[in-house]
């Protein structure tokens, strides 16, 4: 268990309809990052936020938004969704930004289909 | 630009057998490079971290290697199980500035009994 809680885990949806996925970091942990993995492809990196402020973006689509709450939690808005806009997506939380060893531990991922 | 490249892009081995997967990068100024498992439908989780100074650190039977020199690291699987069947990711950080690690798209180690 990394200690990072992404909910929900599987959704299903219709396309141009609208979701939110939560995450909720480690404890601690200031730093959270939402990343997109679709089939059989890599990590693409969509943004992060550290300490509330949003501090680097990706290649994330101007449908989709994010951002992170005074108690740290973070949410992914992703909206007008399409066929390919189907997903893994995943929280990671470290504890820091720039300096340090940088470990980032991943949640469970978010797991949306969109028909 | 900052690029990580994984090799191969897939592996079968059988049960037992060892392995080693490759990741070349042009990341700079390099702070630090991890190996990621992933197993399938879970979130990537840390297996080693290697430093500028490090050359080999080991954990069970997983060996990493860095050779900053030559920009490059790999990942020796020693008699591999079934539960070794994942995908591999090498990241690779730079030092300070806005911390966005460098993904590679991994390699996607089989094993078979």
């Amino acid at each position: 268990d990394s200690g990072v809680t992404q909910t929900p885990k599987h959704l299903i949806t219709a396309t141009g309809q609208r979701v939110t996925l939560r995450c909720s970091p480690r404890s601690g942990d200031l730093s959270v990052y939402w990343y997109q993995q679709s089939l059989d492809q890599g990590l693409q990196f969509l943004i992060q936020y550290y300490n509330g402020e949003e501090r680097a973006k990706g290649n994330i689509l101007e449908r989709f938004s994010a951002q992170q709450f005074p108690d740290l939690h973070s949410e992914l808005n992703l909206s007008s969704l399409e066929l390919g806009d189907s997903a893994l997506y995943f929280c990671a939380s470290s504890v820091r930004q720039g300096v340090g060893t940088g470990e980032l531990f991943f949640g469970e991922g978010s797991r949306l289909t969109v028909l | 630009k900052n690029q990580v490249e994984q090799s191969p892009q897939s592996l079968i081995i059988l049960e037992g057998k060892n392995c080693t997967l490759q990741c070349n990068y042009t990341v700079s100024p390099f702070s630090n490079l991890r190996w990621y498992k992933q197993d399938t439908g879970r979130g990537p989780v840390s297996l080693t971290i290697m430093t500028f100074s490090e050359n080999t650190k080991s954990n069970g039977r997983y060996t990493a290697t860095l050779d900053a020199d030559t920009k490059q690291s790999s990942l020796h699987i020693t008699a591999s199980q079934l539960s070794d069947s994942a995908s591999y990711i090498c990241v690779v950080s730079v030092q300070g500035g806005s911390y966005i690690p460098t993904f590679g798209r991994g390699t996607s180690l089989i094993v078979h009994p």
